[in-house]
């Protein structure tokens, strides 16, 4: 799996959107880009996944360059509860061998909300 | 649907004791991973396994094993605990094997004295 680049943290005002980067530039064709965020000693949480695409549910959006290289987290109106660890991960749209099951987590950019 | 549950939720042991913990998947997923999260070490892999069999194993001593029963429920055992081994445990359940999303539970924290 690519391997992927952060900043360690990041700040952002309540209520305003949080554009969280994340630099994949060996990402091969059949890698997906996945968003998972932690909480304080919770489980990560399951955010967003994305191919080519731009992608958007109801928790976040995700901006992948046209290259591929790179891609934005966007948390529309953050809040408080938005405090977290986000993870960017790449991950083998076919994985198989030492890659099944397998999430490799970098260190993430830790993300406070501010009021 | 309910998530997935791991137990117990927090557990202390001592140095040279066994532990074993359970993790119970989102209902109709068959494939269930392991990772081990400390703060120096971060987030680690360290099994997956799906229809009972062990798919993937991570870079950890033999003492950490797992197995899966017919109900997709898996469980970990560390044996001969080691100080090192303090950290939280976090199951991750999916519908198949290397199927792309991963939903992970609570996790287990565990203190080894």
């Amino acid at each position: 799996d690519a391997k992927t680049t952060q900043p360690p943290s990041m700040d952002c005002a309540e209520g305003r959107a949080a554009n969280l980067p994340c630099n994949h530039s060996t990402i091969s064709g059949n890698e997906y880009v996945y968003w998972y965020r932690q909480i304080h000693s919770q489980g990560p949480q399951y955010i967003i996944h994305g191919l080519k695409n731009n992608e958007t549910n109801e928790m976040a959006s995700l901006i992948i360059t046209e290259d591929r290289k790179s891609s934005t987290l966007i948390l529309p109106h953050a809040t408080l509860r938005d405090t977290a660890v986000y993870y960017c991960i790449v991950r083998d749209k076919d994985p198989g061998g030492t890659s099944y099951g397998k999430l490799t987590f970098g260190q993430g950019t830790i993300l406070t909300v501010h009021p | 649907k309910a998530g997935v549950t791991q137990t117990p939720r927090y557990l202390i042991k001592t140095r040279g004791q066994q532990v074993t913990l359970s993790c119970s998947p989102i209902s109709g997923h068959r494939s269930v991973s392991w990772y081990q999260q400390t703060p120096g070490q971060g987030l680690q892999f360290l099994f997956e396994y799906f229809s009972e069999t062990q798919r993937n194993k991570g870079n950890f001593p033999g003492r950490f094993s797992g197995r899966q029963f017919s109900n997709s429920r898996s469980e970990m055992n560390v044996s001969t605990l080691e100080l090192g081994d303090s950290a939280l445990y976090l199951c991750a359940s999916s519908l198949l094997s290397g199927e792309e999303t991963q939903y992970f539970g609570p996790g287990t924290r565990l203190l080894v004295l």
